[in-house]
C-alpha cells in the first residue's frame, strides 16, 4: 500500500520567503510527527498531532515555525521568513495508534530545504 | 530528558565481514522503548527493530542481531557477513511512554560503508 508521501521533495527559497511542506500520512493513522535533520545529525523532533489536534509542539525552533493538519490527515508544516539556519530535511512520520510509544513510526522520504 | 549517543560516525567494511554498531543511550524513565532505523541514500527511514526496556532478550533476524544490556544502557546492531546492499546510515532511538512525548529521540547516526 502506500506509504507516507511529501512534497515537495526540494525546496530552494530565498531568504525572507514563506515555504509551506506537505505530509500525505498513511491513511488511517492518527499519529504524526515532523522531525528536521541537519546534515550528518539523527532526525530532531518538531511537532506531534493526534488526529487533527497538535498535543507537542515542543520541538518548533521558533515561532516562525507552525503546523497544522486541520482534518486529521493531511499535514503542512509552514515556515515563514526563513533563515539560512532552516535548511535541512524535514521529515515527516506517522504511525497508526495515539500515546503508542512502542508504535513503529513510517517515515516519508523527506522534503530537503536549502535557504539561499 | 532522553539521550541516544552513537559514537560511530563512520564504518567502513569489506564485503562478508561482520559489523557491530554501537547505541548508549540514558533515560530516567524505567518503562522505554529502542529502535534501530536505516536511512538508505534515497532519505527514506526503515524500521529494523524494537525492543521494550524489559525485554532484554537478544533477536535474530537473518543476518542482523541485537544486543540489549541494561547494565551499560547499551542496545547494539551486529550486521553478519556484510553486503553492499547495508550501506546506509543507522540510527537508534529512544522514546518513552506518557504525556505527549511519544517522539523519537535519535542518535546521530553510523554511516555504513560496505565496500565490495
Amino acid at each position: 500500500g502506500a506509504g507516507v508521501s511529501q512534497s515537495p521533495r526540494y525546496k530552494v527559497a530565498k531568504r525572507g520567503q514563506d515555504v509551506a511542506l506537505r505530509c500525505d500520512p498513511i491513511s488511517g493513522h492518527v499519529s504524526l510527527f515532523w522531525y528536521q535533520q541537519a546534515l550528518g545529525q539523527g532526525p530532531e523532533f518538531l511537532t506531534y498531532f493526534q488526529n487533527e489536534a497538535q498535543l507537542d509542539k515542543s520541538g518548533l525552533p521558533s515561532d516562525r515555525f507552525f503546523a497544522e493538519r486541520p482534518e486529521g490527515s493531511v499535514s503542512t508544516l509552514k515556515i515563514q521568513r526563513t533563515q539560512q539556519e532552516d535548511s535541512a530535511v524535514y521529515l515527516c512520520a506517522s504511525s497508526l495508534v495515539a500515546q503508542g510509544a512502542w508504535d513503529e513510526q513510517y517515515f516519508g522520504p523527506g522534503t530537503r530545504l536549502t535557504v539561499t | 530528558a532522553q539521550k541516544v549517543t552513537q559514537a560511530q560516525t563512520e564504518i567502513s567494511v569489506v564485503e562478508k565481514e561482520d559489523v557491530t554498531l554501537d547505541c548508549v543511550y540514558e533515560t530516567r524513565d524505567t518503562t522505554y522503548y529502542l529502535f534501530w532505523y536505516k536511512q538508505p541514500p534515497s532519505g527514506e527511514l526503515v524500521f529494523l527493530i524494537r525492543r521494550n526496556s524489559f525485554d532484554e532478550q537478544n533477536e535474530i533476524s537473518g543476518r542482523y542481531s541485537w544486543n540489549f544490556q541494561k547494565s551499560t544502557s547499551s542496545f547494539n546492531f551486529t550486521i553478519t557477513a556484510s553486503q553492499v546492499v547495508d550501506s546506509a546510515v543507522y540510527f537508534c532511538a529512544l522514546s518513552v511512554p506518557g504525556g505527549s512525548a511519544r517522539q523519537l529521540t535519535f542518535g546521530s547516526g553510523t554511516q555504513l560503508t560496505v565496500l565490495p
